[in-house]
């Protein structure tokens, strides 16, 4: 465990599907941000949040939303999905940006769209 | 426009050898460059970093060099193990101004194997 949760581990969902990801970290780390990894491709930068208040959107489609009620949560609302959405959706945190600390990520939900 | 890159996705090693692996990035304004490791069915763990004011950094058998005048870094692990197979993620932190504030940018990974 590295202190960052997500859930649930695998997803299966179907295109007209509505369904959430879930993060939760308990480090006291002030932001969270979400990853997509594609095969053979980079980490891709998704959503950051730094003190709950969204400070990056890059450029993902609308059909994925984030909610961060709180400084420890981090949720991604997916719904009419594509089957090219299908990978694996990492959360992290850090303490601050500004610090030189690494990010701590979870293990991932491994999504797949059918 | 790939900032970071590494341009080998996998590296075969046998075991007690130095394993060598390579990130290239663009960004001059680059601060902080880590590099991290990730197991199958995991996320990536952090395993070592260097600041862009040094060259070297050693942490037991990892060593990060840094080449600023060619943008270029490497990750030495002596001697490599079987355990250490993994996808090793090279990442560079935008500098500590604006809208690149602290943020992350990561090359495609490179996997590496270790065998006996």
């Amino acid at each position: 465990e590295t202190g960052v949760t997500q859930t649930p581990r695998h997803l299966v969902m179907g295109m007209t599907n509505k369904k959430s990801l879930k993060c939760e970290q308990h480090l006291g780390h002030n932001a969270m941000y979400w990853y997509k990894q594609s095969a053979k491709k980079p980490l891709e930068l998704m959503f950051v949040y730094n003190f709950k208040e969204q400070t990056e959107n890059n450029s993902v489609p609308s059909r994925f939303s984030p909610e961060c009620p709180n400084s420890s949560h981090l949720f991604l609302h997916l719904h009419t999905l594509q089957p090219e959405d299908s990978a694996l959706y990492l959360c992290a945190s850090s303490q601050d940006p500004t610090l030189n600390y690494g990010y701590t990520f979870g293990s991932g939900t491994r999504l797949t769209v059918v | 426009d790939q900032q970071v890159k590494q341009n080998s996705p996998s590296l075969s090693v046998q075991e007690g050898r130095i394993s060598i692996l390579n990130c290239d990035y663009t960004n001059s304004m680059f601060d902080y460059f880590l590099w991290y490791k990730k197991y199958p069915a995991e996320g990536p763990t952090f395993l070592i970093s260097i600041s862009s004011i040094k060259d070297k950094n050693e942490d037991g058998r990892f060593t990060v060099f840094l080449n600023k005048s060619a943008k270029h870094l490497s990750l030495h692990i002596v001697p490599s193990q079987p355990g250490d197979s993994a996808v090793y993620f090279c990442a560079a932190r935008g500098g500590l101004r604006g809208s690149t504030l602290g943020r992350l940018y990561f090359g495609r990974g490179t996997q590496l194997t270790v065998w006996p």
